[in-house]
Parts: structure tokens; sequence; C-alpha cells
């Protein structure tokens, strides 16, 4: 069975500061899809971003980008330029290319956002 | 954002009562999920559906049941509750057609069973 480990349950970053948030999965199938997930106070979800497994380089989106290496199976989260509406959960999750359509979520990671 | 929604946002209520999470959403998706989350955790699939008539069990066992008679609705049911049940439940539902598409996510209900 396919996990998702997030070590880091909170981190911090300075308002227009950079944090990376750390993500690692297990898994023995060569097809996936990783993601990260937001999830503030509201509690709605929100993607951030999506990676294919087949694919060398890194997704980006706006601030925010990943530091996808395979063969280490770690997905880092990196938010650049903080802001204060950054602060949130955010998950990371996994999901099989065979077919499944059923995410496995990492544990979260708690950001704050200091003024 | 996410055209999907969720009733109530928050729910206190006795151990043995019947209660009715409600979740619809307004894109036409075929596929709707049920998530439950306890604090500081993460989420467990305990419910899926891919169209009308199609309910599955997920990765997480839980007395409560869902239907899909409709697209757009998909409420999930606890026949008797019980203090265990207390947690977030978070409904979602996606596009059919790959599995990298987005999910979209409700906001959640708070449950507490007292």
């Amino acid at each position: 069975a396919q996990t998702v480990t997030q070590s880091q349950p909170e981190m911090s970053v300075q308002e227009a500061e950079t944090v990376t948030l750390s993500c690692t999965y297990d898994t023995s199938e060569s097809d996936y899809y990783l993601f990260w997930y937001k999830q503030p106070p509201s509690r709605q979800m929100i993607l951030v971003i999506r990676q294919e497994a087949y694919k060398q380089q890194n997704a980006t989106e706006n601030r925010f980008s990943v530091n996808f290496q395979k063969a280490a199976k770690s997905f880092s989260l990196k938010i650049s330029d903080s802001q204060l509406g950054d602060a949130a959960m955010y998950f990371c999750a996994y999901v099989s290319g065979a077919g499944s359509y059923q995410l496995t979520f990492g544990k979260g990671t708690k950001l704050s956002v200091i003024p | 954002e996410a055209d999907i929604y969720q009733t109530p946002r928050y729910l206190v209520i006795g151990t043995g009562k019947k209660i009715t999470l409600e979740c619809s959403q307004t894109m036409g998706h075929d596929k709707m999920y049920w998530y439950q989350q306890d604090p500081g955790m993460e989420l467990h699939l305990i419910h899926y559906s891919y169209g009308v008539n199609s309910t599955e069990k997920g990765d997480l066992s839980s007395e409560s049941t869902v239907s899909r008679i409709r697209t757009e609705h998909f409420p999930l049911t606890l026949e008797s509750a019980r203090p265990s049940h207390t947690s977030q439940y978070l409904c979602a539902s996606s596009v059919t057609g790959g599995v990298n598409e987005k999910l979209f996510f409700g906001s959640g209900t708070q449950l507490s069973v007292l």
C-alpha cells in the first residue's frame, strides 16, 4: 500500500520570505500523480499544485513550485514571497496512475505566516 | 471557486440519533467522495461514487452509508450516531476522465456526538 509522510507538523515563515514543506511517499508503482492541497481555516480544500511522475520537469504555479525527486520519493513544496493568505494546513497527496482515483493523503503541515 | 456545498456546517447531536450530512455539486461531476478527517490527522476516504447508483466503500471502515440517486447529490447517513463518530466530514467531487483530475472539496461538516 502507498503511504505519504509529512514530517513537519508545523512550520512558520516570515511574510515575503520563502518556505519549503517536505513530503515523502512510498510506492512500488512507476506511474502516479502527486498533489499539494491547501486547507485554510475556512476548511475548504484547494488544489495548489500537481505533478505527474513521468515528467522530469518540476511543476510551478506562480509563487508555488515543487522539488520532485522521483528516485528519492520526495515531493517538497516551495512557497516564495509568502503572504498572510498562505497560512493554512498543507496536505501532500498521492494517487496511482493504474486506474485508481483514490487519493492517499499525508497528515498535513500547518503553516503560519508571521507579519 | 468550487461549486460544491455541504450542510450543515456544524452539527452537535446526541447519541443514538439518525443524521444525514448533505453534499451537492452543481458542476455535473460524475465522481464524488466522502473523506473523514480528525484534528491534525490525514484525510481518510470512507465512501466514493463513480456515478448514479454507484457507491463503494473507501479505505477507512465506516458505519455510515451513502446514496447516489442523482448526479449532483451524495448524502451520507449515520443511522445511530455515537461519540466515536465525532469528526470532520469532507465531501469532494471530480470530473470523469483521468486520475489527475482536480478534486473540488466542500467546506466540510464538523460533527460532534455527545
